[in-house]
């Protein structure tokens, strides 16, 4: 167990519809980042987090938005959902926000998108 | 940019077979480099790193070294166990035009199954 949870685990919705998967990182950590995981595009970064601030973009869709709350539990957004959202999201944790720091992943949310 | 690149699978060994899945990577800087496994069905668990050149990452008996000159960073096992099945990920964590600080680059993961 990393200490970093996922809600929900699963979750199946219909094409336009719009989500809202959550993060809680590991006691003490300041960072969050997302991670999406498909079979075609591997896993990718998304969005870094840390202390409510948000750091760093990667290959994230206009369509999905993210955020992290003063408690630093953050919230990954993805609406006008299309077939091709369908993946595993994970978050990440680490204490700081570094190269050398390692981050701490959670279990991850199964979007399918039907 | 950063990427990884890791030898294609997937990888079937015996058990008690000698363990080698390359990975190679393209950074700017000094990257921290790290190895992720994934068993089925769960997350990603930090396996180990190495955060600096000639650095020696191990832990449960894996080891991978930290090869500036040829920028690799392989990962090794003596004796694999039936145990170790899973995919294995290799990562970078740097420096890509000053946005991307700590952020993660995967590759593409190697399976591994080991039969007994």
């Amino acid at each position: 167990d990393s200490g970093v949870t996922q809600t929900p685990k699963h979750l199946i919705t219909a094409t336009g519809q719009r989500v809202t998967l959550r993060c809680s990182p590991r006691s003490g950590d300041l960072s969050v980042y997302w991670y999406q995981q498909s079979l075609d595009q591997g896993l990718q970064f998304l969005i870094h987090y840390y202390n409510g601030e948000e750091r760093a973009k990667g290959n994230i869709l206009e369509r999905f938005s993210a955020q992290q709350f003063p408690d630093l539990h953050s919230e990954l957004n993805l609406s006008s959902l299309e077939l091709g959202d369908s993946a595993l999201y994970f978050c990440a944790s680490s204490v700081a926000s570094g190269v050398s720091y390692e981050q701490y992943f959670g279990p991850g949310t199964r979007l399918t998108v039907t | 940019g950063n990427s990884v690149t890791q030898m294609e699978g997937p990888v079937t060994l015996s058990e008690e077979a000698f363990l080698t899945i390359n990975c190679t990577y393209t950074a700017t800087g000094y990257p921290s480099l790290f190895w992720y496994v994934q068993y089925p069905g769960e997350g990603l668990q930090l396996l180990l790193k190495a955060t600096k050149a000639d650095d020696k990452g191990s832990n449960k008996g894996f080891e991978a070294t930290y090869r500036k000159e040829t920028t690799s960073f392989h990962l090794e096992k003596g004796s694999v166990q039936v145990s170790d099945s899973a995919v294995y990920f290799c990562a970078l964590s740097g420096l890509a035009g000053g946005t991307s600080y700590g952020k993660l680059t995967f590759g593409q993961g190697t399976i591994l199954t080991v039969h007994p």
